[in-house]
Order: C-alpha cells, then sequence, then structure tokens
C-alpha cells in the first residue's frame, strides 16, 4: 500500500468527543474516497472528493460526519460527537482522474470507548 | 443489499492443493476488480478485468470475467501458506463509487 498514507493508524476516543482521520493521496492522484468497513461486513463506500469539491457523499452518515479536501494537505474524515457504534476501521483510497483502479491506504482503525 | 456476494465466505486448503473462489451480481459492471487484505491492512489491488470473458492470470493466480459482465471467478493453482488473506471483489456503480463484496477468506495450510 506504498504511496496512500492515512494517520493515525488507531485512534481511541471517549464517547461525544472528535475524531479526525487524515489520508494522503498517491503522488499524482487527485481523487480521493473514504470507505468504512465493520467487522463481518465489506467495505461500505462513505464520501468522494476532488480538491476542493466532494463530488458524492451519498454514503456518508447525514449528521455528525463530514470530509474534506483542501487544496493544500490532505483529505479529512471528521467524526463529532462520536458513539460507539462508530467504532471500524476507516479506508481511504486515491486515482487518477478518471475511472481509474483505486489504491488504498492501511486504514485508521477508530475505536470509541 | 449486497451488489456482489462472494463464495464461499470461508475456505480452507491443504498446501499445493487448487482453489476457486467466486464473485457474482445480479447487475452488469464495466470492471470488476480483485484485492487482497491482510489483517491490520488496507486492499491491495491485484486485478482489474474489463472485458467479458477475459482472462488474466498473476502468477499461480488466474481470473476470469463472465461473458455477461455480472461475475468472476479467482482461481488459484498450487495454493502456498502465502495465499493466505481476504479476497475481495469490487466493481465500480455511480459516479466512480466501489461496491464491494463481503470477501473469500482463504486460509492455506502448510
Amino acid at each position: 500500500n506504498a504511496g496512500v498514507m492515512q494517520n493515525p493508524r488507531h485512534l481511541v476516543r471517549r464517547r461525544g468527543q472528535e475524531a479526525r482521520l487524515r489520508c494522503s493521496p498517491m503522488k499524482g492522484h487527485s481523487h480521493v474516497y473514504w470507505y468504512r468497513q465493520l467487522p463481518e461486513e465489506g467495505l461500505k463506500f462513505m464520501v468522494y472528493l476532488q480538491k476542493e469539491n466532494i463530488i458524492d457523499e451519498s454514503g456518508m452518515p447525514k449528521e455528525r460526519f463530514s470530509a474534506e479536501f483542501p487544496k493544500e494537505g490532505p483529505s479529512i474524515l471528521r467524526i463529532q460527537q462520536v458513539v460507539r457504534g462508530d467504532s471500524a476501521a476507516y479506508f481511504c483510497a486515491s486515482s487518477p482522474p478518471g475511472n481509474q483502479p483505486q489504491h488504498f491506504g492501511d486504514g485508521t482503525r477508530l475505536s470509541i470507548l | 443489499t449486497q451488489l456482489l456476494e462472494q463464495s464461499p465466505q470461508f475456505l480452507s486448503i491443504q498446501e499445493g492443493e487448487n482453489l476457486t473462489v467466486y464473485c457474482n451480481s445480479s447487475s452488469v459492471f464495466s470492471s470488476l476488480q480483485w484485492y487482497r487484505q491482510e489483517p491490520g491492512e488496507g486492499p491491495v489491488l491485484l486485478v482489474t478485468v474489463v472485458t467479458g470473458g477475459e482472462v488474466k492470470k498473476l502468477k499461480r493466480l488466474t481470473f476470469q470475467f463472465g461473458d455477461a459482465r455480472k461475475d468472476s471467478s479467482l482461481h488459484i493453482t498450487a495454493a502456498q501458506p502465502g495465499d493466505t488473506g481476504l479476497y475481495l471483489c469490487a466493481g465500480p456503480y455511480g459516479n466512480n463509487r466501489l461496491a464491494f463484496g463481503k470477501g473469500n477468506q482463504v486460509v492455506v495450510i502448510p
């Protein structure tokens, strides 16, 4: 998974706190995608972003979740007022423009106490 | 609703044996991708199949895309312990989103 960098790898939060997950895409990739993986379930699409634009956020919960991909810096997935059900592995993927294969980072494992 | 169904969910075989796992859908996909995921890591792209009936080989792994582009199979010849992992199939839908199956967990016993 060299190239797509996610941090932190592990994040522990208490209920009600905020979680910020960061993703730096592979060099030359301008498209970023966030997925969530729950135990015993497959990866589920959350949001698709290009620089400074949200293209598709149909998989993201309407409340507490937001994502951005600024002109400079990494993409951020932000979860406010976390609840136990937010515990999951969150993966970021990136791709070049066009319908190109997505390459994944190693994920952030979020645990809510 | 799961767009992609993978079977079997879990498969354990002895080193040296062959195995085939499947990815099926009622929907037509423009392409399908196969990834392998190890514990604590992200999915690693193995192959993309694009044309109906296409066969691609990656060393001892053979990937086939169904003629109708609704299904795919992965065949491993003479499996090695290093082939152990979760194999995921994925297909694009809508706005370049990927739909994933739940995976085929393969365990190769030395």
